[in-house]
């Protein structure tokens, strides 16, 4: 069955660019939309935004203008990059898969979760 | 944005009960809502999407129901592994909005 892992640097010095990838792995990637979502701990999910196997993108606008998406067919991986960062980015980050069921998704597989602190 | 407000934010009940929560979206989103379940330190499981519909392997015992701004997820008869934290989701319109989660917790 479809498994997702997110990877990258569990802490990031504020003001500078946090890097996530996730590898789908027991599936294709191809024509999905692939989200990241995140969690400060003890609060509720926030949407960062999608990609689709195309490249196409939809971003949160209270991030966009601080979030990059891409993907790698090749690969079989998607990537997150958030610049900017502060401690209020600190939280669980999480990829998914999206179920598409109108504009927007049902996320149907989720990646365990990683956690990203923002501090010197 | 699409606020979605959950009801109650915590909930006690037993083994065996009938639980219901509620979402209410701050404007009309249609059937497009999905609702998860989220265990500590585990990433959220979809349970229902599209208001109504059943994700595979998730059990019977869940339901939900509504539409336009009012949603309701039902668990029939309470188990020990449903004691999580739960979460609708609103799929109508970017940004893709959550509530604020309401936690399920053993009376």
């Amino acid at each position: 069955q479809v498994q997702l892992q997110e990877s990258g640097p569990g802490l990031v010095k504020p003001s500078e660019t946090l890097s996530l990838t996730c590898t789908v792995s027991g599936g294709s990637i191809s024509s999905y939309y692939w989200s990241w979502i995140r969690q400060p701990a003890g609060k509720g999910l926030e949407w960062i935004g999608r990609i689709y196997t195309s490249g196409s993108t939809n971003y949160n606008p209270s991030l966009k203008s601080r979030v990059t998406m891409s993907v790698d067919t090749s690969k079989n991986q998607f990537s997150l990059k958030l610049s900017s960062v502060t401690a209020a980015d600190t939280a669980v980050y999480y990829c998914a898969r999206g179920m598409i069921v109108a504009v927007g998704d049902a996320f149907d597989i989720w990646g365990q979760g990683t956690m990203v602190t923002v501090s010197s | 944005d699409i606020q979605m407000t959950q009801s109650p934010s915590s909930v006690s009940a037993s083994v065996g009960d009938r639980v219901t929560i509620t979402c209410r979206a701050s404007q009309g989103i249609s059937s497009w809502l999905a609702w998860y379940q989220q265990k500590p330190g585990k990433a959220p499981k979809l349970l229902i999407y599209a208001a109504s519909s059943l994700q595979s392997g998730v059990p019977s015992r869940f339901s939900g129901s509504g539409s336009g701004t009012d949603f309701t997820l039902t668990i029939s008869s309470l188990q020990p592994e449903d004691f999580a934290t739960y979460y609708c989701q609103q799929a109508n319109s970017f940004p893709e909005t959550f509530g604020q989660g309401t936690r399920l917790e053993i009376k």
